[in-house]
């Protein structure tokens, strides 16, 4: 299984309202990350967690709260959004977070975009 | 600053032909990169990687090609055929297994 799934596929939500994006893997990785994808844009790395832990926060608005309950498992809590926060959100897994310069291939899910309206 | 980037943001191939993707790099301690694909709907799907101790490498119909000189990498699909149609990034992975990815070139592939 070298999937990564990502739920809901879709999110609409208002500036008031609180949600959360889910990610799962089970391919046994220890590393897991959030990343922003604008619409005709690279994607952008938001969280890096590690063990469970949290190791990379690209100064990313707290509006936007990661957590990794288990080493299968990142959620991404949203609070308080903006309009331009509206994009696909990918997570991505990879075997371990080197220390040094990694060469572990990152596997993708399809992203849940999301509307802030 | 550092910044990877890619020449041309569209390119268009009769299938059947070969593409080639250019990507740019500024940083010349950046020693591993990567090629991702992606499709309409669709997370980057990792095609091949390379390491900066080598000149080219080979995968299935894709060879990707590194000059360190000039800082420059490529990405060349042999035989293209509609199904290759996608965005196409190069990415360069740093410290911590943070990737940077370029802006992305879309191929078009025509039948």
């Amino acid at each position: 299984d070298t999937e990564v799934t990502q739920t809901p596929k879709h999110l609409v939500m208002g500036m008031t309202n609180k949600k959360s994006l889910k990610c799962e893997q089970h391919m046994g990785h220890r590393a897991m990350y959030w990343y922003k994808q604008k619409a005709k844009k690279p994607p952008e790395l938001m969280f890096v967690y590690s063990y469970e832990k949290l190791s990379i926060n690209e100064s990313v608005p707290s509006r936007f709260s990661p957590e990794c309950p288990n080493s299968s498992l990142l959620n991404l809590h949203l609070h308080a959004l903006q309009p331009e926060d509206s994009a696909l959100y990918l997570c991505a897994s990879s075997q371990e977070a080197a220390g040094g310069v990694g060469s572990y291939e990152q596997y993708f899910g399809p992203g849940t975009r999301l509307t802030v309206t | 600053g550092e910044s990877v980037g890619l020449h041309l943001p569209t390119l268009s191939v009769q299938e059947g032909d070969n593409s080639i993707i250019n990507c740019a790099y500024s940083n010349s301690a950046s020693d591993y990169f990567i090629w991702y694909k992606q499709e309409s709907g669709k997370g980057p799907q990792f095609i091949i990687d390379i390491r900066s101790n080598m000149d080219k490498r080979q995968g299935q119909r894709v060879t990707v090609l590194l000059n360190k000189t000039v800082k420059h990498l490529s990405l060349q699909i042999a035989a293209t055929q509609p199904g290759d149609s996608a965005v196409y990034f190069c990415a360069e992975n740093k410290y911590g297994n943070k990737l940077v990815f370029g802006a992305g070139t879309i191929l078009r592939v025509k039948s």
